[in-house]
């Protein structure tokens, strides 16, 4: 089964609009991240953000995460053609070795 | 820095075949991961190694997967037999992290299998 759940499952926006999605998971974590797979670029990893941090930010993303609703959001400002892409996050469950599970993932598309 | 390397990017096999996929990690890199990622889905971790010893494969479907990795480095991926159901993109991953603990994992670009 899969830790994460992202949602929407898909989102259009046009250029310049913002994109928030967001990811559910089940038990407890130690850090969550954001991936980006698009069929130029593959599977990049956005960002990581720890148990013990409520928000961080890198260029246009912003994430936020809230460990007592189990929930994170992923905010792209100002949306570009290129952001067009699937996005997933990944979580790895409290205690033990750094094990990573993968969401669905929300599928982006940007209108230019 | 050179990338993940996979080889090859497509392959296209009859159900009950064998098929192997080799991944080059990042040089110094300890951690390696195979993922499956079915169409419209996340990528489903398979193995992970650090160094040559395996960290969890408890989704690996040990009855046709194995997997290995060699002196640390390089690692394969073999399916014996192909079933229907494997066609996937079979990723590769790896990241520096050593001795537990989350990094960030860097791509390859995959190996398209099909299955007929």
């Amino acid at each position: 089964s899969q830790q994460g759940e992202e949602d929407p499952q898909a989102l259009s926006i046009q250029e310049g609009e913002n994109a928030t999605m967001n990811c559910s998971y089940k038990t407890s974590i130690n850090n969550l991240q954001w991936y980006r797979q698009n069929s130029g670029r593959g599977l990049v990893h956005l960002i990581l953000i720890r148990s013990n941090e409520r928000e961080k930010h890198s260029g246009r993303l912003r994430v936020t995460l809230d460990t007592s609703k189990k929930s994170s959001s992923l905010l792209i400002t100002a949306s570009r053609a290129a952001d067009t892409a699937s996005y997933f996050c990944a979580t790895d469950a409290a205690g033990g070795s750094y094990i990573p599970t993968f969401g669905r993932g929300t599928s982006l598309i940007v209108h230019p | 820095e050179a990338g993940v390397a996979q080889s090859p990017r497509y392959k296209i096999i009859e159900k009950r075949q064998s098929v192997a996929f080799w991944c080059n990690p990042i040089s110094g890199h300890a951690t390696l991961y195979w993922y499956q990622q079915i169409l419209g889905q996340g990528p489903k971790l398979l193995i992970q190694f650090q160094n040559n010893g395996v960290v969890d494969d408890s989704q690996l479907p040990k009855d046709r997967f194995s997997a290995e990795r060699l002196k640390g480095v390089d690692s394969t991926l073999k399916i014996q037999p192909a079933k229907l159901e494997d066609s996937a993109v079979y990723l590769c991953a790896s990241s520096s992290i050593r001795g537990g603990g989350a990094d960030t994992q860097y791509f390859g670009p995959g190996t398209r299998l099909t299955v007929l």
